[in-house]
């Protein structure tokens, strides 16, 4: 079916250290895969994308990987601060377009 | 950038009416707009996808005559929530697609069914 499954779904780390996120997605055919960040109240923002084509991307802080073969995609922050404090949901593209959420992380920074 | 607004921005409706929300984009034009659902602490649901001039391919699960989705013209689609009730209350959530893969998100519409 389509399945995004996302972990961990609570991450709580000191500001400076380093976030890891991990999803797995179902579909092979699955093509794009973004991550957005969402406070509370507010849409889904777009932080990172990657395509099937590219196993690596990074902006600044964050990166992102993606491995087909496991269908496995992860998001990378260094340096937190506390305004990367929210909700992060990964996502992959199925038949028709269509977006699938994972379940989100709700990522704490403390100072 | 692309820009997607949604109007209302919250409502309250009482049980057994019905509620209509609207999704734009601004300065685009999208075939091919998406509605989600999200409750409190929960992710993003897609509901259904909506087509500019066909009909909506609804999910499995949602009930295609409660929430009915139009899709007029190429920059604004619909969601009427029907005989709302109070368990419909939630977070809903359009996106439109700019191009390939790339959807943009309204601001959402908070419904509270009293």
């Amino acid at each position: 079916g389509e399945n995004v499954e996302q972990h961990p779904s609570t991450l709580s780390v000191q500001e400076g250290d380093s976030a890891v996120i991990k999803c797995t997605y179902s579909d092979s055919a699955s093509n794009y895969f973004p991550w957005y960040k969402q406070e509370l109240g507010k849409r889904p923002q777009l932080i990172i994308d990657i395509r099937s084509n590219v196993g690596e991307k990074k902006d600044q802080r964050i990166a992102v990987t993606l491995n087909k073969t496991a269908k496995h995609f992860s998001l990378h922050i260094t340096e937190t601060q506390p305004e990367d404090s929210a909700v992060y949901f990964c996502a992959a593209t199925y038949q028709g377009g269509k977006l699938i959420f994972g379940q989100g992380t709700e990522l704490s920074v403390k100072p | 950038g692309a820009v997607v607004s949604q109007h209302p921005s919250w409502v309250i409706c009482k049980s057994g009416t019905s509620v209509k929300i609207e999704c734009r984009s601004l300065d685009f034009q999208a075939t091919t707009m998406f509605w989600y659902r999200q409750f409190p602490k929960q992710s993003l649901m897609l509901m259904a996808t909506s087509n500019e001039g066909s009909k909506a391919t609804y999910e499995q699960g949602v009930e295609k005559d409660k929430f009915l989705i139009n899709h007029a013209s190429l920059t604004l689609s619909t969601l009427t929530v029907t005989s709302a009730h109070p368990e419909d209350s939630s977070f809903y959530i359009c996106s439109a697609e700019a191009s390939k893969d790339e959807q943009y998100f309204g601001p959402g519409t908070r419904l509270t069914v009293t």
